[in-house]
């Protein structure tokens, strides 16, 4: 089976640098994605992983480690307007995507 | 480019009806589109994954005969809920890949299905 693991909710002020974790424990692994999503809106595409290591975007940072089945998403310079969900999906061996159920994040000013 | 868009984005419907959502790749070819649906304050849920010309893969617990999905072309698929009921009431998204090289999933806007 599938199991991907975030925390549910999380709180950060304007400005400041937050991470956001992941693992999984999946058969197959094809690659790790961040997703943000408004409330009622579609996810939007952040960051993929397939290798390990650090990729940044920007203000945002998606890190993986494959050995550890671990993941996690930095933003910096947090924006009021980040204020979403950050959905952790790992694509499996049939290149199906399996979606955590998101860690909904508040941004205080 | 990736542009993924889903007709309609609302729709009310009474119990018994069906109903159905379409989703399209605008401005690219989409060998694999696939359809989830998210509960308020869910994740999304893989229902199905439909290659263009073949039948549809469908999760495990996901009725095939009462969630058709019809992949005719490159850059069309869609999703009828047939006999809906209110528990089938729910936010359905459609995703695509294709994009040459990309193993990104690009996803449409979503539609709110609300059964009464």
């Amino acid at each position: 089976g599938q199991n991907i693991d975030q925390p549910t909710e999380m709180t950060a002020t304007e400005g400041a640098i937050v991470q956001i974790n992941c693992t999984y424990q999946t058969s197959g692994f094809n690659g790790l994605f961040w997703y943000q999503q408004h409330a009622g809106e579609a996810p939007t595409f952040l960051s993929y992983n397939v290798l390990d290591g650090l990729e940044e975007k920007g203000r945002f940072s998606s890190f993986l480690s494959r050995s550890k089945g671990y993941s996690y998403l930095l933003l910096k310079e947090l924006q009021m307007k980040d204020s979403a969900s950050y959905l952790c999906a790992v694509k499996g061996g049939a290149n199906n995507l399996f979606f955590g159920t998101g860690t909904r994040l508040t941004v205080i000013p | 480019g990736a542009v993924v868009s889903q007709h309609p984005s609302w729709v009310i419907c009474k119990s018994g009806t069906s109903v159905k959502i379409e989703c399209r790749s605008l401005d690219f070819q989409a060998t694999t589109m696939f359809w989830y649906r998210q509960f308020p304050k869910q994740s999304l849920m893989l229902m199905a994954t439909s290659n263009e010309g073949s039948k549809a893969t469908y999760e495990q617990g996901v009725e095939k005969d009462k969630f058709l999905i019809n992949h005719a072309s490159l850059t069309l698929s869609t999703l009828t809920v047939t006999s809906a009921h209110p528990e089938d009431s729910s936010f359905y998204i459609c995703s695509a890949t294709g994009l040459a090289g990309s193993q990104t999933q690009y996803f449409g806007p979503g539609t709110r299905l609300l059964v009464l």
